[in-house]
């Protein structure tokens, strides 16, 4: 089955420490994108990759970073420097062609201890 | 209604009876528009799409209906079951670029 696998599903974080999300995909898709989710707001982009060795910041990229080495993989890292890391995090891909959707994983929750 | 701040709008509706839930988006020229739908603790999951050179897509037990000149999306589920309780948000994308915008969803309820 093609899909797109995120993991861990719950992770923790200390204080000063960074943490990161993996997501996998074998859509065999171009563009990957991270997104965060707050209760009772809209999805906020975070980075996008069209391409390997490639990537944007989105709207909200402050405090965190990515790498896209290769095409199925778009790791992305939550630093110390984000103040405010607890949310839901979900990781879509799409191919890289105008008016295809975006498939999303299941998210990974990230909770401060 | 969308965008209202902490707490997500609801619908309740029983059983077997039909669904509207509606969208304003906010680019006029926003051409390409995505309904999805989430259920707890789980990502979005796609359920229907329509181009702005429609004005209505039907899919199964769903239809999308657009109105360009209101900037205004709804989606109709038929027949509503208990597993269509969930949140569902609209997304609206402008062809010239990768990013979509989601609105913050709304709460279905399906009381049997």
């Amino acid at each position: 089955d093609g899909g797109i696998t995120q993991s861990p599903k719950y992770l923790f974080r200390k204080e000063g420490q960074n943490v990161t999300l993996s997501c996998e995909q074998n859509l065999n898709h171009d563009a990957m994108y991270w997104y965060r989710q707050d209760p009772g707001q809209g999805l906020r982009l975070i980075y996008y990759s069209q391409i390997v060795n490639d990537f944007q910041k989105g709207d909200i990229a402050e405090g965190y970073s990515v790498s896209r080495e290769k095409k199925e993989s778009f790791p992305l890292t939550v630093t110390s420097a984000q103040k405010n890391p607890t949310a839901f995090y979900l990781c879509a891909s799409s191919p890289d062609s105008y008016y295809q959707p975006q498939h999303f994983g299941d998210g990974t929750r990230l909770s401060i201890l | 209604g969308e965008n209202v701040g902490l707490h997500l709008p609801t619908l309740s509706v029983q059983e077997g009876d039909n669904s509207i839930i509606n969208c304003a988006y906010s680019n006029s020229a926003s051409d390409y528009f995505i309904w999805y739908k989430q259920e707890s603790g789980k990502g979005p999951q796609f359920i229907i799409d329509i181009r702005s050179n429609m004005d209505k897509r039907q899919g199964q037990r769903v239809t999308v209906l657009l109105n360009k000149t209101v900037k205004h999306l709804s989606l109709q589920i038929a027949a509503t079951q208990p597993g269509d309780s969930a949140v569902y948000f609209c997304a609206e994308n402008i062809w010239t670029g990768n990013q979509f915008y989601f609105g913050t969803g709304t709460s279905l309820t399906v009381i049997p």
